[in-house]
């Protein structure tokens, strides 16, 4: 089945010490979302790629990057995790951006930060 | 942003019918109306979509008010496996913007 993984699904660091987490998808999507949810919240869009083309939302904080090698592959580094960037991540696809297009979403990545 | 209100938690009971409010007053012409569930540890999962009429799918129904400043998901027979939390979203310029949700808790 076409779909969104998300590895690994859980994710233990230390306090500053940078981390990455990785998406894939096969469903061959020009678009590819990264979203932080936080206990008891809902998920926060973070950046999203559209094809090459990076977006980075205005209160996404620089600690936060993000790289597409290929259309297959995105991932996410924190490159100083504080004990506040502990949340699940949340990866998602969509075929293009546009108002009626629906995002197919990945089972996540639990980080904590020790 | 366009905004989005809904309860945050309703309860149902198995094989009944359930009603999900949400209103978006603030709603423009373009925007579609989303709506996606997250199951307990997984990430949301789309459920229905539409923009001015009322909408059906294998999942639920959506009820779109005339003026569009409010709608309604219907599960038409809750299951234990729909407990989950219910997102309204309103997408506009394709951006989605997730607001609190309402956790629906389904009894036997």
């Amino acid at each position: 089945d076409a779909m969104v993984i998300q590895n690994p699904r859980y994710q233990v660091t230390q306090f500053g010490k940078p981390v990455t987490l990785s998406c894939s998808q096969t469903l061959n999507h020009n678009v590819m979302y990264w979203y932080q949810q936080k206990s008891s919240q809902a998920p926060k869009l973070l950046f999203h790629y559209y094809d090459k083309d990076f977006n980075n939302e205005a209160d996404t904080p620089d600690n936060f990057q993000s790289r597409r090698p290929n259309t297959s592959f995105c991932f996410l580094d924190i490159r100083s995790p504080g004990l506040g960037d502990a949340a699940m991540y949340l990866c998602a696809t969509s075929s293009t951006s546009g108002v009626s297009v629906t995002q197919y979403f990945g089972p996540g990545t639990r980080l904590t930060v020790l | 942003d366009a905004k989005t209100t809904q309860p945050n938690s309703m309860e149902s009971n198995e094989e009944e019918p359930v009603h999900l409010p949400c209103n978006h007053s603030t709603i423009s012409g373009t925007d579609y109306i989303h709506w996606y569930r997250q199951l307990p540890s997984q990430g949301p999962e789309y459920v229905i979509h539409g923009l001015t009429s009322n909408v059906n799918n294998r999942m639920a129904s959506l009820a779109i008010a005339e003026d569009r400043k409010s709608s309604t998901l219907i599960l038409h027979r809750a299951t234990l496996r729909d407990a989950a939390v219910y997102y309204c979203i309103l997408i506009r310029l394709g951006d989605m913007r997730f607001g609190a949700g309402t956790r629906l808790t389904v009894k036997p």
